[in-house]
């Protein structure tokens, strides 16, 4: 498919585990984003990721969450030493532009974990 | 700091009822602003979005929202509610100069057939 996809689409975990997720952003976007969905909070913009630059880490809660994002496509976002906290659901989005005028962000499925 | 509201948490209309979900927004700069929804076990779909122009924006299903900038709002509106728009609604706000998006908390809209 042409959509953003994110894998897995759950996962179970035990607290202090760490854990990877996994975004293909649509061919061609040169901008990626990774945003949490959990009961309470709403969504949470976690890091935004344009082109070569430095990623905005703003939305990151804590240290033990971490991304990257190779070759300026599929990202990887870890979290390490996960807490029941942790548990929620985490999107990923990707567009065209970043910071521009136009800046219209299509999203993923979702990967729900759950810190047990 | 940008935050955006959203008037209601829950939403209970019956079948051809009209439907306006409030959204306001808080920053002085200039802003894209975005209707997302979240059909049931599905994933973010965007229903309409603003850049620029005409402040009255069409969507898909019927929706539309009219961006007053005094108010710093961005209502969405439906003249006829249908069983099939029971979802989640989010709205959402983009500064220009930023990339990431500032969600409200959502309203989920039930629609009684």
């Amino acid at each position: 498919g042409a959509g953003v996809s994110q894998s897995p689409s759950n996962k179970v975990t035990e607290k202090g585990k760490d854990v990877e997720l996994r975004c293909d952003p649509i061919s061609g976007h040169t901008a990626l984003y990774w945003y949490r969905q959990s009961l309470g909070q709403g969504l949470e913009f976690l890091i935004y990721f344009q082109g070569n630059s430095a990623p905005d880490k703003s939305g990151l809660p804590s240290d033990r969450f971490s991304a990257e994002r190779t070759g300026g496509s599929v990202s990887t976002l870890t979290i390490q030493r996960t807490q029941q906290e942790d548990s929620a659901v985490y999107l990923c989005a990707s567009s065209s532009r970043g910071r521009a005028e136009y800046n219209e962000q299509f999203f993923g499925p979702g990967t729900r974990l759950t810190v047990l | 700091a940008q935050s955006v509201s959203q008037h209601n948490h829950h939403v209970i209309l019956s079948e051809a009822a009209s439907l306006e979900l409030g959204c306001n927004y808080s920053y002085g700069g200039t802003v894209n602003l975005f209707w997302y929804v979240q059909y049931p076990g599905q994933h973010l779909q965007l229903l309409l979005k603003y850049f620029s122009g005409d402040p009255l924006v069409k969507g898909i299903k019927g929706f539309e929202a009219e961006f007053i900038k005094s108010k710093f709002s961005f209502n969405l509106r439906k003249p006829s509610v249908q069983w099939s728009d029971t979802a989640e609604y989010f709205c959402a706000v983009n500064a220009r100069s930023q990339g990431n998006l500032i969600f409200g908390k959502g309203t989920k809209l039930s629609v009684k057939p």
